[in-house]
């Protein structure tokens, strides 16, 4: 079935680091894609999103791209700061008129100064 | 727009009670998704609604598990007796019917501990 993984974590870097959050999916439509990120008490918020093949997400200096060829959808951010440490959920949503979104398993970003 | 509320924030119950969480959502959002949060299943999806239709309800876990939305802009899940087993992070999530990109936005969640 569409599903989403996503790189286990934990994942440990110093402050302005780059991060790479890879996300790969399985589906057999064209779903729109998803980075939420959720901070420590709270729920998830949305990062960002890419609707189509090559579309760019972006926000708060992250980013990740819809590639189709290679079913990915990858978070990067050129330097982290302490305030990035939160669980990163990849998930895609809209296939075949099913309403549900489908989440990967989350990525526990930790960034020491 | 005040996003998606949920109440209570925390609740502390012993097993056997009766436990009712609610959501208001985004005004003018017509689905409504109820998720359960543990560290051992991560995110799961319990039901979720359109136009105050249950429309999936295959993961409510067990007949104790129960959700209705009267209204647009109120829903509720109620488990019926809680169990230690339940407690997790209990979150809604709203999402207009007419955006193309199916995002969903969340609310902060309730935190269910049953003793």
């Amino acid at each position: 079935g569409d599903s989403v993984t996503q790189m286990e974590g934990p994942v440990t870097l110093s402050e302005e680091a780059f991060l790479t959050i890879n996300c790969t999916y399985t589906a057999t439509g064209y779903p729109s894609l998803f980075w939420y990120v959720q901070y420590p008490g709270e729920g998830l918020q949305l990062l960002l999103k890419a609707t189509k093949a090559d579309d760019k997400g972006s926000n708060k200096g992250f980013e990740a791209t819809y590639r189709k060829e290679t079913t990915s959808f990858h978070l990067e951010k050129g330097s982290v700061q302490v305030s990035d440490s939160a669980v990163y959920f990849c998930a895609l949503s809209g296939l075949d008129n099913n309403n549900d979104m489908r989440f990967g398993a989350g990525t526990r970003l930790t960034v020491k100064p | 727009d005040a996003g998606v509320i949920q109440s209570p924030r925390h609740e502390v119950t012993e097993m056997g009670q009766e436990v009712t969480l609610r959501c208001k959502p985004i005004s003018g959002h017509d689905y409504l998704f109820w998720y359960r949060q543990t560290m051992m299943r991560g995110l799961e999806l319990l039901i979720y609604f359109n136009n105050n239709v249950p429309i999936d309800d295959s993961g409510m876990p067990e007949d104790r598990f129960s959700a209705k939305m009267p209204n647009a802009s109120f829903s509720t899940l109620k488990i019926q007796p809680s169990e230690p087993r339940d407690s997790a992070v209990y979150f809604c999530a709203s999402r207009a019917g007419h955006l193309s990109s199916y995002e969903q936005y969340f609310g902060p969640g309730t935190r269910l501990t049953v003793t």
